[in-house]
């Protein structure tokens, strides 16, 4: 059964700290690994990863995918209360087929 | 820009009702998807589909069925709406990558099953 894992589940921090966000998976016909971010509407896109090794960077937020250990990070530097969100990790598969992982939710407190 | 509408933000139904939940994309994408989303479960995969007439089960299909009759739109039915059905419902699209496109959502249907 295809799978996706976050850690941790939930965070809390101060504002300037550097947080570091953990995704695996286990899946058949992997095709790419996608972050998103979610307040309190639907997902927003944030980074798409296929290529192992390669950091993908979008100002202070940063990714990066390992294929040989499964897993990706994402990164946020100097965190902000505005980065208060859902951190979701997906996995796309064979028919573009998507599967979640449980999120991680991180509040940034000033 | 990529719009996902669905055609409801929030539905009040009652146990045994039927339920359609509609979605459409106007960037002509042909996959769709439905999800569902409660606290401490994340996202779960309902349906998708990845062309018009054509569906897959996801994760967790049972007491749902879809109906893809035109390529933009995507419709998820709760045959017999029970209060378990009670989520927040998600509808995504994407064009057919092999990996190289993410998904776009809509805003999200909240339904309550009372």
């Amino acid at each position: 059964e295809d799978k996706v894992v976050q850690s941790p589940l939930s965070l809390v921090v101060h504002e300037g700290d550097t947080v570091t966000l953990n995704c695996s998976y286990e899946v058949t016909n992997f095709r790419s690994l996608l972050w998103y971010k979610q307040e309190k509407k639907a997902p927003t896109f944030l980074f798409m990863l296929t290529s192992s090794g390669i950091e993908k960077k979008s100002g202070r937020l940063s990714s990066i995918l390992d294929k040989k250990e499964l897993s990706s990070i994402l990164n946020i530097t100097a965190t902000q209360t505005g980065d208060s969100a859902i951190y979701l990790c997906a996995v796309k598969t064979s028919y573009d087929k998507v599967i979640f992982g449980p999120g991680t939710s991180l509040s940034v407190i000033p | 820009d990529v719009k996902v509408t669905q055609s409801s933000r929030y539905l009040v139904k009652r146990t045994g009702e039927k339920v359609f939940l509609e979605c459409v994309q106007d960037m002509d994408h042909e996959n769709m998807f439905w999800y569902r989303q409660d606290p401490g479960l994340g996202l779960r995969l309902i349906y998708f589909s990845y062309d018009v007439k054509m569906k897959e089960k996801g994760d967790i299909p049972e007491g749902y069925s879809v109906s893809r009759e035109k390529k933009e739109r995507f419709s998820l039915i709760l045959e017999s709406a029970s209060t378990n059905q009670t989520s927040m419902y998600l509808c995504a699209s994407s064009w057919t990558s092999g990996g190289g496109v993410a998904q776009y959502f809509g805003p999200g249907t909240r339904l309550l099953v009372l």
